[in-house]
Order: structure tokens, then sequence, then C-alpha cells
């Protein structure tokens, strides 16, 4: 299975400032890669798709980037609604796996 | 909208059985595949399985392979997970979730509120 490493765990963040979330993959994925938030409530929804693909509905303070092992997630300038829960996923090869998350929280 | 509703979890014994559904509404059922993901207490998201949009092909991590069963009822927009001999370790909230894909892309695009199965005795 391939492993995907997140860093950092948690990530103590401030309004308006930018923060980026790292990913890295076991072994190259290709740009196979998704990003997902999940909000307090469990309410989960997809932001990035295929490494740099912004989801419809999504605001364009987020954006993805990465190549071969490593991808990022970056959050130009944080709002409140913000602070959640972030996963990277690959889907390279099977079975799919996702990182371990990066709680995003306020400072 | 596009709305998944998870139902069916509950408290169940090691070893027992319980069926998970999701009732899809606000697009064309059948023309997605659809999976399950679930996530345990306190921890990440993890892949359970997946089923093409005519039930045709279903996919399983190995956990799970042999104890879990995917399907769908096209005519009634439902998913459905039947888990048999449950363990501790399939404690975890489980999420329905409908599959996009295209050429390079393929990602969950919609997901349900979850629904929490705990297993113990």
């Amino acid at each position: 299975d391939i492993q995907m490493t997140q860093t950092p765990s948690s990530m103590p963040a401030s309004l308006g400032e930018r923060v980026t979330i790292s990913c890295r993959a076991s072994q190259g994925i290709s740009n196979y890669l998704n990003w997902y938030q999940q909000k307090p409530d469990g309410t989960i929804k997809p932001l990035i798709y295929y490494t740099s693909n912004l989801q419809s509905g999504v605001p364009s303070r987020f954006s993805g980037s990465g190549s071969g092992t490593d991808y990022s997630l970056t959050i130009s300038s944080l709002e409140p609604e913000d602070f959640a829960m972030y996963y990277c996923q690959q889907y390279d090869s099977s079975p799919l796996t996702f990182g371990s998350g990066t709680k995003l929280e306020i400072k | 909208e596009v709305q998944l509703v998870e139902s069916g979890g509950g408290l169940v014994q090691p070893g027992r059985s319980m069926k998970l559904s999701c009732a899809a509404s606000g697009f064309t059922f059948n023309n997605y595949d659809m999976a399950w993901v679930c996530q345990a207490p306190k921890k990440g998201l993890e892949w359970v399985a997946t089923i093409s949009y005519d039930g045709s092909s279903t996919y399983y991590r190995d956990s799970v392979k042999g104890r879990f069963t995917i399907s769908r009822d096209n005519a009634k927009s439902t998913l459905y997970l039947q888990m048999d001999s449950l363990r501790s370790e399939d404690t975890a909230t489980y999420y329905c979730a409908r599959q996009n894909y295209g050429s390079y892309y393929w990602y969950f695009d919609f997901w349900g509120p979850g629904t929490m199965v705990t297993v113990s005795s």
C-alpha cells in the first residue's frame, strides 16, 4: 500500500495567515492526489483534485501543487470557516489511501 | 441538490452482522460508481469498498474482504454495505461517497454525514 505522510499533524494559525500543508507519498503517484476538508461536525468535502484542480464552489484562496512524491495544499488567507481537518488522498494505486490528517487550529 | 444519507448504524456485538444503507437523491444514481469510507474514532479516513455504477464490479480493502459486501439497488437509488463477522476494529463512522472520475481525475465529490458503528460486547 502507498503510505501518505501529512505534515504537520496540527497547525495553529491566525486569521488572514497563509498556510501550507504537506503530503508525502511513499512512492511516486503521478499527480494522482486529492485534498479534502472535514469540519468538526464530520462533514467532508473535496477541495482539490488531481493535484491542483479546484473543486467547483471552493474559494480561490485554496490551491494545490506538487509532483512525484511531494504535494501541498495552500490557503492564501485564512478565514474563520477554514479551521478544520485536512486530508490528502492518493489514487495512483489500490487501495486508495489517505494521509493521517492535519488539524488547522486557531492560534 | 445531491444528497447522500446513511442509516443502519448502532451498537453490535463482535461476530454479529449489520447492514448499512445510503439513500441517494439529486442525481442519476445509476451513472456513478459509489463507495464506503470509514473513520475510526479520533483517526483518519480509510477507504472500505467501491461498486461500479451497474453493480457488476466491486472492490474491497484487504481487511474487509470476505466479511463485507457492497451492493446497490439502482431502482431505489440506494447503496448498501453488509458487514458480517464484525470485529472491534471495525468500530468507526461509515461514510457513503459518490465517485467522480475522468481521464486523469478520480475523487469522492459528495459525501454523506456518516453513520456510526460500534462493535462491542
